[in-house]
């Protein structure tokens, strides 16, 4: 299966620790999309980012928060000395180009839970 | 700034019965895309239907198609012979094309569920 792969499914940290999200794209795919959906709620959109740049990260909290899509390697979601309203579902979405026709395809999201 | 606005928060639908799921948007764009996911109760998010801006017919995919209105700002998604595997979240989306912006907004969602 070539699906956008993400990982871990569920991750468990302690407030102040840091928490690492991966994101493998689908094969051939260039554009990369960080969402949050917090319990019974939509998906808001937080970073975009194509091979080594960030194009749009107005969705991004400012504090605590990073993303990187390097050259070689997964997208990866950065939240540092996490808090309880952290806790949520992140999801990646990639889509071969930016076109407002190209459906984005989504992983399967990340469980954060902040003890 | 874009908005989608699903106004039902949850529907039921007998199984092998039709069922519309509602969905307005607000953009000032002329080009924009608009989608349906599907997400069940697992948690992934499942693509299931696009319909452009220009495009001068509904689409259809399967058992969805989408009844779009464009001077009304609607995009509503119609499952046709709804089955127990459809109950899920549905969550109308929309994208535009805008210098830099690239991303899907996302309405609130709908749950349905379908009984038998």
């Amino acid at each position: 299966n070539a699906g956008v792969m993400q990982n871990p499914r569920h991750l468990v940290r302690r407030r102040g620790q840091e928490a690492r999200l991966r994101c493998s794209p689908m094969k051939g795919h260039s554009h990369v999309y960080w969402y949050r959906q917090l319990p019974e709620e939509g998906l808001k959109f937080m970073v975009y980012l194509q091979k080594e740049n960030i194009i749009d990260e107005s969705g991004m909290p400012k504090e605590r928060f990073s993303a990187e899509f390097p050259k070689e390697g997964p997208s990866i979601l950065r939240i540092q000395q996490v808090v309880r309203g952290d806790s949520a579902a992140y999801f990646c979405a990639s889509a071969e180009g930016g076109f407002s026709n190209q459906p984005q395809h989504f992983g399967d999201g990340t469980r954060l839970s902040i003890l | 700034a874009q908005k989608i606005t699903q106004t039902q928060p949850g529907m039921f639908v007998q199984e092998k019965e039709a069922v519309t799921l509602d969905c307005t948007y607000d953009t000032s764009d002329q080009s924009y895309g608009l989608f349906w996911y599907k997400q069940p109760s697992s948690g992934e998010m499942i693509f299931l239907i696009y319909q452009g801006s220009y495009d001068e017919q509904n689409a259809t995919e399967g058992r969805y198609s989408l009844n779009f209105q464009k001077a009304r700002k609607s995009a509503n998604l119609v499952i046709s012979a709804s089955q127990l595997g459809d109950s899920a979240m549905y969550f109308c989306a929309m994208r535009v094309v805008d210098t830099g912006r690239r991303a899907l907004t996302f309405g609130s969602g709908t749950r349905l569920q379908v009984q038998p």
